[in-house]
This record gives C-alpha cells, structure tokens and sequence, in this order.
C-alpha cells in the first residue's frame, strides 16, 4: 500500500527567508508526486507534479520541489517566503500503472511566514 | 471556464440525520473523484466515477455512504445516518481523461459537523 509522511504539522518562517516542507513517500514502482496548497476557505489548488524526467520540478507562485529516489522524498521550497504563502500543504503519491487513479495525500503541513 | 462547484459549503446536523453533498465537475471532465479530510488528517480518497459508472470505490467507509453520479454530470454523496465520526471537510474534484497526470481540479469542500 502507499503512504505519505509530512513529519511537521507547522512549519515557521521569516519572510524573505528560504522555505522547505517535507515529504516522503512509500511505493511500489515509479511514483507521480503531487504538491496542493489550500488557502483559507478556499479548494485545494495543485501547485506543482512530478511525473518523469528533471527531478527538479518548478511549479505556480514560485515552489519547486525535488525528487529523491533513494531517500524517497519530494520537499517542496521557495528561495524567499512571502506573508501570502500561509496556507495548508499536502504532498500526494499516486502509483502509476495500477489502474488506480486515486491521490493519498499526506496529512498536511501548515506553513506561515511571519513579516 | 467555471470550476468545482460544491455545496453546501457547510452543513450542521445530528447524528442519526440524513445528509447530501452536491459536486458540479467542471464541464467536460469525465472523471469525478470524492475526498474527505478528518479532523485534521490526511485526505482520504473515498470514489471514483467516470462519467456515471464508479470505477472505484475502494475508499468508501462504510454502507452509510452512497455515492451516485446522474447522467455523468453532476454528483451526490449522501450520509444515512449520520454518525459523529463523519464530521469532516468532504473535497470533490474532477479531471479530463487526457490530462489525468496534471493533476485533479479541487473544489472548495463542504464542511460536515455531526453533532
């Protein structure tokens, strides 16, 4: 079975500082990764996927996250936080070619950037 | 083009009552997919439609959850009855078939309170 761990529930950062939210994953095969930020009363918006290729993946409003294979992680940064970048985070794994299309999702990290 | 449309985007009813959430896809999407996120934890995928047959509905909790999808348009997921461990935010999103690895539209979310 598939797994997702964000092992910070809060992640605390001054703005115009460097941002990292962790996230491993678990299994079988290649994985497609996923990274979602939810907003205040808002859906969850898809920020950035891994499927194939470049393990550096750039995605909206500035993240990028890298792919690990051997440390099974994907962590999502910024190079400089903005006060707006306060939000809920999850990472999410689907397993290709299982015939599945559904997302497991972490349980979140909230992120905020203090001015 | 109009997003994932949800609602209500918040419901407050006791336990043993009956409840039904609504989930507009965006037009087109074939695929329709039901989340819900506990208190707090990770989201957990409930069901999967394409256009009106589920094609998975390995995530469902229990027989107190129907899931129909009329016509290949809009769905509904109702609880009957309602118990206090069904409180949560419930997420829908949709897809097209062609671009099933960019991610899945999210709707807002239709918070339940079971009291």
């Amino acid at each position: 079975a598939q797994s997702v761990a964000q092992p910070e529930d809060q992640v605390n950062v001054a703005e115009g500082n460097p941002l990292t939210v962790k996230c491993t994953y678990s299994v079988s095969g290649n994985p497609y990764l996923f990274w979602y930020v939810q907003y205040p009363n808002r859906g969850l918006q898809f920020l950035l996927k891994y499927i194939t290729g470049d393990n550096l993946v750039k995605g909206s409003y500035g993240f990028e996250a890298e792919f690990n294979k051997s440390q099974t992680s994907f962590h999502l940064k910024k190079p400089s936080a903005l006060v707006s970048d306060s939000a809920l985070y999850f990472c999410a794994v689907r397993a290709p070619n299982t015939g599945r299309r559904a997302l497991t999702f972490g349980s979140g990290t909230r992120l905020q950037v203090q001015p | 083009e109009a997003g994932v449309t949800q609602f209500p985007s918040h419901s407050v009813i006791e336990k043993g009552q009956t409840v039904t959430l609504r989930c507009d896809p965006i037009s087109g999407h074939d695929n329709l997919y039901w989340y819900r996120r506990v208190m707090g934890k990770e989201i957990k995928f409930l069901l999967h439609f394409v256009k009106e047959s589920k094609q998975d509905e390995s995530g469902m909790p229990n027989n107190r959850f129907l899931a129909e999808r009329t016509g290949g348009t809009y769905s509904t997921l109702k609880v009957q009855p309602a118990e206090l461990e069904d409180s949560g935010v419930y997420f829908c999103a949709s897809s097209q078939e062609s671009q099933v690895l960019y991610g899945y539209t999210f709707g807002s979310g239709t918070r339940l309170t079971v009291v």
